[in-house]
C-alpha cells in the first residue's frame, strides 16, 4: 500500500530557506511512472498547489512561486523534496506531499498526512 | 483569491442531496475534462472523490458524483450522510503555463 510521509522543521526564519522531505514506501519513485507533488494550505484557507516532479526528473512549478521553488528527487532514499527559499509569513502553511496524476488526469490520488510549517523569528 | 470559484457554505439534511459548484473560465474548466474533486475533514489530509470531471477512485460511494457545463464544475453527493460534512475542494488543470488550480472551498454542514 503506497505511503507518503512529509518531514522537516516545524519553524523556520524569515528571509531563510524552507525544506521539506517526502518519503515514499509502498513504490519506488524511480521506477514509477508517476508524478510527485507538493501542495500547501496556509491556516483556515484553500489549497494551492506548489509544484511537481516526473519520474524523468522534469520538474513542473507554480507560475507564483517558480522563482523561489525546487523540488528534486532522491532515488536512493526514495524521496522527494522540496526547497522554498526567502520564506516570508505568508508561506506559513501546513504542506502536503502527495501523488500527482498528470497525464490525462491531473489529480492527487494520494497524499501525506501533511506537516505544519510556521515562518517566523 | 482564489483562482476558482466555490460558494463558501452549502448545507444540507440527512437523506437529501446537494450540489457544489466550482467556475472557473474557458482557460481551465471550460477547456479540459480534467476537474477533481477533494473531501477535506477537519485536520486531515484531502482526500480524492472525483477527477476526471466524472470518474469516481476505487472505494469512493456513488453518492458522489460530478459534472460540467461550461465553465462551471459540479459536485452533487446525494443521500447526504453525517459523515459528509466536510470542506471540499474542486481542482482544474488550466493548461501547460499555469498548470493546476484550486478552488477556495466550501463547507458542507449536514444539518
Amino acid at each position: 500500500q503506497l505511503q507518503l510521509q512529509e518531514s522537516g522543521p516545524g519553524l523556520v526564519k524569515p528571509s531563510e530557506t524552507l525544506s521539506l522531505a517526502c518519503t515514499v514506501s509502498g513504490d519506488s519513485i524511480s521506477m514509477s511512472t508517476y508524478c510527485w507533488g507538493w501542495i500547501r494550505q496556509p491556516p483556515g484557507k484553500g489549497l494551492e498547489w506548489i509544484g511537481s516532479i516526473y519520474y524523468s526528473g522534469t520538474t513542473y512549478y507554480n507560475p507564483s512561486l517558480k522563482s523561489r521553488v525546487t523540488i528534486s528527487e532522491d532515488t536512493s532514499r526514495n524521496q522527494f523534496s522540496l526547497k522554498l527559499n526567502s520564506v516570508t509569513a505568508a508561506d506559513t502553511a501546513v504542506y502536503y506531499c502527495a501523488r500527482h496524476l498528470w497525464n490525462g488526469v491531473w489529480a492527487f490520488d494520494i497524499w501525506g498526512q501533511g506537516t505544519m510549517v510556521t515562518v517566523s523569528s | 483569491q482564489s483562482a476558482l470559484t466555490q460558494p463558501a457554505s452549502v448545507s444540507g439534511s440527512p437523506g437529501q442531496s446537494i450540489t457544489i459548484s466550482c467556475t472557473g473560465t474557458s482557460s481551465d474548466v471550460g477547456n479540459y475534462n480534467l476537474v477533481s474533486w477533494y473531501q477535506q475533514h477537519p485536520g486531515k489530509a484531502p482526500k480524492l472523490m472525483i477527477y476526471g470531471v466524472t470518474k469516481r477512485p476505487s472505494g469512493v460511494s456513488d453518492r458522489f458524483s460530478g459534472s460540467k457545463s461550461g465553465n462551471t464544475a459540479s459536485l452533487t453527493i446525494s443521500g447526504l450522510q453525517a459523515e459528509d460534512e466536510a470542506d471540499y475542494y474542486c481542482c482544474s488543470y488550466a493548461g501547460s503555463s499555469t498548470f493546476g488550480v484550486f478552488g477556495g472551498g466550501t463547507k458542507l454542514t449536514v444539518l
